[in-house]
């Protein structure tokens, strides 16, 4: 299957700074982006969807200003948690597909601790 | 998007069969059946998915109810490498295919034991 990637895997930060994650697809092109949040023992809630070169729609209750999500490229999106708190400490997955697929691939995860 | 329902958690022998439900009784005509599992600390993978035919591939086999309400994800021997939460998705294909999202419930976790 294909591949994605997610940098860094694991970040700590403090209370108040930002943090930067990227999504990569390695071998195909990405039309389309999903940004996923887990909290330890709960399923994977959606946070958002990205188009290629198009503005994300964010599903209700995730603030779009605190979650800042960037879709330049076909193989490249990023997720900017803007001035973090610890309540954000978890588990952020990405997804990536391709209208020739049928599947998601999903990315490896980042695990966020804010302190 | 509908909803589907499955066991919490489930535990198997490791080299027997698995047989994972799930009930989806008010899916719709266009609704395909997806299963992604998930191993501990990390990302989902897809499985198996079907709209109204039984299916097969290299991990597991997807057995679909003729009225479409329910299905059952068979893996075939069991390994320890398969513990892991696994997830019954509707989504509607018909149009945009993968690039519709997902939207995951509690899935079922399966134990094996050695």
């Amino acid at each position: 299957g294909a591949v994605v990637s997610q940098h860094p895997s694991r970040v700590i930060c403090k209370s108040g700074t930002s943090v930067k994650i990227e999504c990569r697809s390695l071998d195909f092109q990405a039309t389309t982006m999903f940004w996923y949040r887990q909290f330890p023992k709960q399923s994977l809630m959606l946070m958002a969807t990205s188009n290629e070169g198009s503005k994300a729609t964010y599903e209700q209750g995730v603030e779009k200003d605190k979650f800042l999500i960037n879709h330049a490229s076909l193989t490249l999106s990023t997720l900017t948690v803007t001035s973090a708190h610890p309540e954000d400490s978890s588990f952020y997955i990405c997804s990536a597909s391709g209208t020739t697929t049928y599947e998601q691939y999903f990315g490896p995860g980042t695990r966020l601790t804010v302190t | 998007d509908a909803k589907t329902t499955q066991p919490n958690s489930m535990e198997s022998n490791e080299e027997e069969p698995v047989h994972l439900p799930c009930n989806h009784s008010t899916i719709s005509g266009t609704d395909y059946i997806h299963w992604y599992r998930q191993l501990p600390s990390q990302g989902p993978e897809y499985v198996i998915h079907g709209l109204t035919s039984n299916v097969n591939n290299r991990m597991a086999s997807l057995a679909i109810a003729e009225d479409r309400k329910s299905s059952t994800l068979i893996l075939h021997r069991a390994t320890l490498r398969d513990a892991a939460v696994y997830y019954c998705i509707l989504r509607d294909d018909y149009k945009g295919g993968a690039t519709n999202k997902l939207i995951f419930g509690t899935g079922t976790l399966l134990a094996v034991q050695p």
